[in-house]
């Protein structure tokens, strides 16, 4: 399973978009790259899967470049209840293997 | 939507004592799963589950655990003699089936070992 690193935390202010990075060097060619979000006391929650360029939902984009040798986390106009530990997943198959994440804080 | 629960949703025994926790998958889901999260530290996984049957489990999951599916809805964790490092939060999760599905989270159960 491929190893990933994203900043330990970022601090940001409501309305403002938010750029998470991960990288993932070694991903495989069947990796697929998953963003999850978890508020204190809660399971993870899915925001964004993509294996390569662009995916776009109601809450999120995902860009990943030709490479996929990283990925980006575009939360719009994020509010004060986005802030969570976002975790940036690369695998395929059977089991999830979460890292530290990234702790969000959105300020007013 | 459709959610994935969990029983109870704190639990807190004395050492020694063996606990079952509970999960209801997602009714059309065929893939189940048990992580762990100590307080503070990352989601750890546990077990995964496929047609009545452990597919892959972790080096924390030894012997003292035990899962099983007793009656096609529910999906159980058992510890058997409970430690104090096994305090933490279990959260259960489940797919539909193919591998890039989305893991669905339970709210998780709260295990305080005494």
């Amino acid at each position: 399973l491929a190893k990933t690193t994203q900043p330990i935390s970022m601090d940001s202010y409501e309305g403002q978009e938010v750029n998470i990075t991960c990288s993932h060097n070694n991903i495989a060619t069947n990796d697929y790259i998953t963003w999850y979000q978890q508020f204190p006391s809660q399971g993870p929650r899915f925001i964004i899967q993509g294996y390569k360029t662009k995916v776009t939902n109601e809450v999120a984009s995902l860009f990943i470049p030709a490479d996929r040798k990283s990925s980006t986390l575009s939360l719009p106009r994020v509010s004060l209840s986005d802030t969570a530990v976002y975790y940036c997943l690369v695998g395929y198959g059977n089991k999830l293997v979460f890292g530290a994440g990234t702790i969000l804080r959105v300020k007013s | 939507e459709p959610e994935v629960t969990q029983t109870p949703s704190h639990q807190v025994t004395q050492m020694g004592q063996e606990v079952i926790l509970r999960c209801v998958p997602i009714s059309n889901h065929l893939y189940f799963y048990w992580y762990r999260q100590i307080l503070g530290q990352k989601v750890e996984f546990l077990v995964s589950f496929y047609n009545n049957e452990i597919s892959e489990k972790s080096e924390i999951f030894d012997d003292q655990f035990s899962v099983e599916r007793p009656d096609g809805s529910n999906f159980t964790l058992k510890i058997r003699s409970t430690k104090l490092e096994d305090s933490a939060m279990y959260f259960c999760a489940s797919i539909s089936g193919a591998f890039t599905d989305t893991q669905y989270f339970g709210p998780g159960t709260r295990l305080t070992v005494l």
